[in-house]
């Protein structure tokens, strides 16, 4: 069945690299995407990656896919206290893209 | 830019009352969506709309939701007799197709605690 893992929290110093990780199960996922939540936000698209790629890159984003392994990160540079929210791994299904699955979020906390 | 709202932003209800959320989704968009998240839990997908009738449902989507889109503006999720296990932030979402892709919008979410 199709199923989406991540860890549920991160907490990383203001300035260094966050590395979000996340598992997911179904070989057939035709796009990945991370969003962000902030309190008492929506679910705000972050990035996205198609399946026949290894990697994309957006200013301070980096996405990895290890298609091999099914496993997906996002890699935020610099991080920053805006930074702060809860990160969504997600994928869509080839046949019915229309759907989105998603993980549990890893919140991510910031230290000073 | 334009953005998906939702009402209310929270709603207290007793269980076994009928409940309306309602959502204006980005007027060109033509796929339209309800998700919910249990405190907790996933983001679960519960429906999609297009062309004015449901394209798909989750099995959580049973007889007691419904959606509509009666007015050309609004997209409302009606539960008929809420339980206790619906307590969610329940999401609505509107969509366009780009390429082979579907881009989906999200709205703030409507928290629904019934009691």
């Amino acid at each position: 069945g199709e199923d989406v893992e991540q860890s549920l929290f991160l907490s990383v110093r203001e300035g260094d690299s966050s590395v979000i990780n996340c598992t997911y199960t179904d070989s057939s996922s035709t796009y990945l995407y991370w969003y962000k939540q902030e309190p008492g936000a929506g679910l705000q698209l972050l990035t996205y990656i198609f399946s026949n790629m290894d990697m994309k890159q957006d200013q301070r984003l980096t996405v990895l896919l290890n298609k091999k392994d099914k496993h997906l990160s996002l890699r935020i540079a610099d991080t920053q206290t805006g930074d702060s929210a809860i990160y969504f791994c997600a994928e869509s299904m080839r046949n019915r893209d229309d759907k989105i699955i998603f993980g549990k979020g890893t919140r991510l906390h910031i230290l000073p | 830019e334009p953005e998906v709202t939702q009402t209310p932003s929270h709603q207290v209800t007793q269980m076994g009352q009928e409940v309306i959320l309602r959502c204006v989704p980005i007027s060109n968009h033509l796929y339209f969506y309800w998700y919910r998240q249990i405190l907790g839990q996933k983001v679960e997908f519960l429906v999609s709309f297009y062309n004015n009738e449901i394209s798909e449902k989750s099995e959580i989507f049973d007889d007691q939701f419904s959606v509509e889109r009666p007015d050309g503006s609004n997209f409302t999720l009606k539960i008929r007799s809420t339980k206790l296990e619906d307590s969610a932030m329940y999401f609505c979402a509107s969509g366009r197709r780009q390429g082979a892709r579907y881009e989906q919008y999200f709205g703030p979410g409507t928290r629904l605690t019934v009691t």
